[in-house]
């Protein structure tokens, strides 16, 4: 069965700090996709990466990377130097198998300070 | 205006009422889905429509109905509704097209906050 693990509920930290969210994926699919998506207090969900299983390099865009690792079956996000616009929930998850369908994880919660 | 709209935004009513919850899109995507969000739980899929003439019943079908009236309308409903209906509702659209992996990157209304009393 397919499962994505977001242990961390809530993350608080003071502006300028960097900050790491786990993201833990279990899946039997060879070929399979992994996702980002953040959801501000506004509420809509808004995509911020995709990767596919075959590719391992880790991702840079500004102050968020990626660090996704098969042999750990992990998918971390890093923002660097956060700031208060960061504050989110974000999610993670897991898409693959006959139909493709996603499987999310239950989303870490994070808290900027200013 | 919003690529996908759902209505309405917010609704209070009561148990075993029925309730319609509305999408509309604008961003002529073939896929619509409908999610719950419940705290703690990630978000769940409701059911998914890959074309007006194709339905499919995701992880949490029961009490659910849908009805694809036309490739931008996907309207979810609760036929007697019941409080652990309670929840956020988003509707979400992808496109294979321009799209071609399987995995779909969605595109989410704002969602639609459903009390049930």
């Amino acid at each position: 069965a397919q499962k994505v693990t977001q242990a961390q509920t809530e993350i608080s930290v003071v502006e300028k700090e960097d900050v790491t969210l786990d993201c833990v994926y279990e899946t039997r699919d060879t070929t399979y996709y992994l996702f980002w998506y953040k959801q501000p207090p506004s509420g809509e969900l808004v995509f911020l990466i995709r990767r596919n299983s075959f590719d391992e390099q880790n991702e840079i865009s500004g102050r968020y990377s990626w660090n996704f690792q098969k042999s750990t079956s992990s998918f971390n996000f890093t923002i660097t130097a956060s700031q208060v616009v960061d504050s989110a929930v974000y999610f993670c998850a897991l898409s693959g198998g006959s139909n493709y369908q996603l499987i999310w994880g239950a989303g870490t919660k994070l808290i900027i300070k200013p | 205006d919003a690529d996908v709209t759902q209505t309405p935004r917010n609704r209070i009513t009561k148990t075993g009422k029925r309730i319609m919850l509305e999408c509309s899109q604008t961003k002529g995507h073939d896929r619509m889905y409908w999610y719950r969000q419940d705290p703690g739980l990630g978000l769940r899929l409701i059911y998914y429509s890959f074309d007006v003439k194709d339905i499919n019943k995701g992880e949490i079908s029961d009490g659910y109905s849908v009805s694809r009236q036309a490739q931008a309308k996907f309207s979810l409903s609760l036929e007697s509704a019941i409080p652990n209906q309670t929840a956020l509702y988003f509707c979400a659209t992808s496109d294979p097209l321009v799209d071609p992996t399987g995995a779909n990157v969605l595109t989410f209304g704002a969602g639609s906050r459903l009390t049930v009393l």
